[in-house]
């Protein structure tokens, strides 16, 4: 089983609808969450990132965690054609790596295409 | 303007050639990362280096080689071991906080090709 599952998509809706994008991860250490955003042949660039249970909110995204059912959820509300993409969830636990840095590990992306 | 840089953009190689990508960057950051992305498998992590003159294995590092000689300089080879090089390769550099927040900014990618 993987530590982060994210459904691969692709997701496709209609310009101005609410995308909701979803991961569940199995690592009770994650303590942070993160969204990426990559376009085709791009690197990803980040989002938006939260710590504690719960909403936050940035212009159309809002990132929603519950701790509690290790579930993260990004909604865009009033989608447009350049928020196609592919959004990469991520989370990062303490000292995972050797030396005690923190290390990030990402789902599997969702691919969105929002259609005129 | 500050950023990180990846070259070359593409890059194509032949069979049993070791190959090296480049990334630079202006940040600041004491921390450089190189990841593999495939189509469905995510990012996976190759090599990092949390210090100049010091890098660790990720969880992919067979078949790849790294140096940082200088904090702004991380360069990944690509050795003939590698038994399936083919992929988009992304560096990033970053820092983690001790509450556990590890921010990445990444390059722009290297698409490598096997011929």
């Amino acid at each position: 089983q993987k530590e982060v599952e994210q459904d691969p998509g692709p997701l496709s809706v209609p310009e101005g609808a609410i995308v909701s994008l979803n991961c569940t991860y199995s690592n009770s250490a994650f303590q942070y969450f993160m969204w990426y955003r990559q376009y085709s042949r791009k690197g990803p660039e980040l989002l938006m990132y939260t710590y504690s249970s719960g909403n936050k909110e940035d212009g159309r995204f809002t990132a929603q965690v519950d701790k509690s059912s290790k579930y993260i959820s990004l909604f865009i509300r009033d989608s447009q054609p350049s928020d196609s993409a592919t959004y990469l969830c991520a989370m990062s636990a303490i000292g995972e790596l050797t030396g005690g840095g923190n290390k990030l590990t990402f789902g599997t992306g969702t691919q969105l295409k929002v259609e005129l | 303007d500050g950023g990180i840089t990846q070259s070359p953009k593409y890059l194509f190689r032949k069979e049993g050639q070791n190959v090296t990508l480049s990334c630079e960057q202006n940040l600041n950051h004491d921390a450089m990362y190189w990841y593999r992305q495939d189509p469905g498998q995510g990012l996976r992590l190759i090599y990092y280096s949390q210090i100049v003159n010091d890098f660790q294995k990720g969880d992919i590092a067979e078949g790849y080689s790294v140096s940082r000689e200088k904090k702004e300089s991380f360069p990944l080879t690509v050795t003939s071991a590698q038994k399936n090089p083919t992929a988009f390769y992304l560096c990033a550099s970053g820092y983690s906080l001790a509450g556990g927040y590890n921010e990445q900014f990444f390059g722009p990618g290297t698409r490598l090709t096997v011929l």
